[in-house]
């Protein structure tokens, strides 16, 4: 079965640094682009980042760019998302996002995704 | 980036009725060597992740039930149930890959009248 499965959320204070885990089961990871989707409370779906199926590429959204690294393990099979000078805009529900197809491009449309885990800045 | 607008924002409907949403994108994303529109459609159900329902604009998903349909090229796209069903209660979001950078719209709330 394939699964995906979020780690590392929790309180951070305004201008530090987070690092989230996606653990991946029942693919290989570095077979599919994967994404970081957010959702903060109550609104809407956010895409933040991805990494090409290959590994060569990486994505960011305006928002994030220069704040955030997007990483893989292949080895481990894990997908990463360092958030470094985190803003209270940043708190959401982070989650981690298989492109639906095998390929080594960058994101498309996205299935399965994780369960999510949940990322609060505040002093 | 392209911006995705959906309407309305929410929507109630009776049971066995008819559902449709639509999702309007700032530019075109059909793809004219491919033809294909690259638009897909996920459904959010309360506490859950997304559920991809449809991508290519109106190809379904493998598992998701034939009510849900998607149609309309360019920049006009609609999803449609054509039988509400009570376990469709969700917000639905539509989204675009047709940029290097991906976007979803704000969100359709669909509820039981």
């Amino acid at each position: 079965e394939v699964q995906l499965l979020e780690s590392g959320g929790g309180l951070v204070q305004p201008g530090g640094s987070l690092r989230l885990s996606c653990a991946a089961s029942g693919f290989t990871l570095s077979s599919y682009a994967m994404n970081w989707v957010r959702q903060a409370p109550g609104k809407g779906l956010e895409w933040v980042s991805a990494i090409s199926g290959s590994g060569s590429s990486t994505y960011y959204a305006d928002s994030v760019k220069g704040r955030f690294t997007i990483s893989r393990d292949s080895s481990k099979n894990m997908l990463y998302l360092q958030m470094n000078s985190l803003r209270a805009e940043d708190a959401a529900v982070y989650y981690c996002a298989r492109n639906l197809v095998a390929g080594t491009g960058g994101p498309n449309w996205f299935d399965p995704w994780g369960q999510g885990t949940l990322v609060t800045v505040s002093s | 980036d392209i911006v995705m607008t959906q309407s309305p924002d929410s929507l109630a409907v009776s049971l066995g009725e008819r559902a449709t949403i639509n999702c309007k994108s700032s530019q075109s994303v059909l793809y004219s060597s491919n033809n294909k529109n690259y638009l897909a459609w996920y459904q959010q159900k309360p506490g859950q992740p997304p559920k991809l329902l449809i991508y290519w604009a109106s190809t379904r998903e493998s598992g998701v039930p034939d009510r849900f349909s998607g149609s309309g090229s360019g920049t006009d796209f609609t999803l449609t149930i054509s039988s509400l069903q009570a376990e469709d209660v969700a917000v639905y979001y539509c989204q675009q890959y047709f940029g290097t950078l991906p976007t979803f719209g704000q969100g359709t709330r669909l509820e039981i009248k």
